[in-house]
């Protein structure tokens, strides 16, 4: 079955220090990958997605890249700020798995001034 | 436009108890997906229906079950409540059914069995 492994967190940053979140995968098909955020108290909000492998996703000054023999898709931004303090989880979803998103278990992020 | 809603809030139950969880769709969004994000076990996919019909549905058992009308809002129903089921439920929609669609979330019902 399809699965995606994220690194544990707590992370913490210093405001203006680069963000790295590592998220690998496994599916059975092709699947479109996806970032998503949660800031407290709230649902998920999606942050960026890639839909075949080498895509670019970006937005917010994070981004992502598709890497398809390496099954990853890792999170990353030049600079963080305190408003980036959520939990980010990676997620796929795969056409032999009914389009269901498998959700990695979420890194949360705390940003210091 | 407005985005997924969904409603109540906030709910609190008993053990035995039944419930049904309710969503809006963006509006032109066809799918409708139930996730379920329980306390240390991260978020599960529990229902996905589309054009009115339930096209997957995830490892749950049967007291769990939905439906989505003609103007594609959905419910949720879970019946029997047990004290595991205290979570907090999401709903998302997405414009098509590929895989490629972006999921759209609510901010989700809290559910709370005790």
């Amino acid at each position: 079955g399809n699965s995606v492994t994220q690194m544990e967190g707590p992370v913490t940053l210093s405001e203006e220090a680069f963000l790295t979140i590592n998220c690998t995968y496994t599916a059975t098909g092709y699947p479109s990958l996806f970032w998503y955020v949660q800031y407290p108290g709230e649902g998920l909000q999606l942050l960026l997605k890639a839909t075949k492998a080498d895509d670019k996703g970006s937005n917010k000054g994070f981004e992502a890249t598709y890497r398809k023999e390496t099954t990853s898709f890792h999170l990353e931004k030049g600079s963080v700020q305190v408003s980036d303090s959520a939990v980010y989880f990676c997620a796929l979803s795969d056409n032999n798995a009914g389009n269901m998103l498998t959700f990695g278990g979420g890194t949360r992020l705390m940003v210091k001034p | 436009e407005a985005g997924v809603t969904q409603s109540p809030t906030h709910l609190i139950k008993t053990r035995g108890q039944q419930v049904t969880l309710r969503c809006s769709p963006i509006s032109g969004h066809t799918s409708v997906y139930w996730y379920q994000q329980a306390l240390g076990l991260g978020l599960q996919f529990l229902l996905w229906y589309d054009e009115g019909e339930e096209r997957n549905r995830g490892n749950f058992p049967p007291r769990f079950s939905g439906l989505q009308f003609p103007n594609y809002s959905s419910e949720l129903n879970v019946n029997a409540l047990e004290l595991e089921d205290s979570a907090l439920y999401l709903c998302a929609s997405s414009l098509g059914s590929g895989t490629e669609e972006t999921q759209y979330f609510g901010p989700g019902t809290r559910l709370l069995v005790l």
